[in-house]
């Protein structure tokens, strides 16, 4: 298995609700990532986990919480998000956290917050 | 200024045509990615290198360390490489360029 998936596709949400993102992949990489990505921009890392602890917050809102649950599985939390915070989420993956190391992409979450 | 800097920011060329991508950096680097996303967002990672040269079917890519610079070429292009390409850098931190976007027409 050489693919990380994520749930849902696509998501609309108020500003006053609560959902979560999900992320998976079965590669036995042990580092994970969340970018956020708005439209004909390039990514922006939010977070990294290096197994299962995170190592990178990129100053992040406290509206986004992340969680890495097991070495296959991270989630990211959203409360209260904003208009400004629609964009699509995107989670990798590697076989390490360093340079080196390729990094393998879901095929996002759109968010539309409302 | 970019820490990763692509040319051109948009491409159009027939079907058939050979293709470069250029992308320059000015950070220090341990290696280099060429990514490619589709529309609708899905991102695939093509080539990671640190030296070189490396080609995968019709896709080459390479790498100068000396002028921090390489190239993404695409030979005998087809519509279905239309997407955006993506060059970015990893070291201390990871750098993307703003992207490419390529249309191929029939």
């Amino acid at each position: 298995d050489t693919e990380v998936t994520q749930t849902p596709k696509h998501l609309v949400m108020g500003m006053t609700n609560k959902k979560s993102l999900k992320c998976e992949q079965h590669m036995g990489h042990r580092a994970m990532y969340w970018y956020k990505q708005k439209a004909k921009k390039p990514p922006e890392l939010m977070f990294v986990y290096s197994y299962e602890k995170l190592s990178i917050n990129e100053s992040v809102p406290s509206r986004f919480s992340p969680e890495c649950p097991n070495s296959s599985l991270l989630n990211l939390h959203l409360h209260a998000l904003q208009p400004e915070d629609s964009a699509l989420y995107l989670c990798a993956s590697s076989q390490e956290a360093g340079a080196l190391n390729e990094q393998f992409f879901g095929p996002g979450t759109r968010l539309t917050v409302l | 200024k970019n820490e990763v800097e692509q040319s051109p920011q948009n491409l159009t060329a027939q079907e058939g045509e050979f293709i470069t991508i250029n992308c320059s950096y000015s950070v220090g680097i341990s290696a280099l990615h060429w990514l490619q996303q589709h529309p609708g967002g899905g991102i695939v990672s093509l080539f990671m290198l640190s030296s070189g040269k490396k080609k995968h079917g019709r896709l080459i890519a390479t790498i100068n360390i000396q002028e921090k610079h390489s190239s993404l070429h695409i030979t005998a292009s087809h519509p279905r490489d239309s997407a955006v390409y993506i060059c970015a850098v990893s070291g201390n931190q990871f750098y993307f360029g703003t992207g490419t976007s390529l249309t191929v027409i029939p």
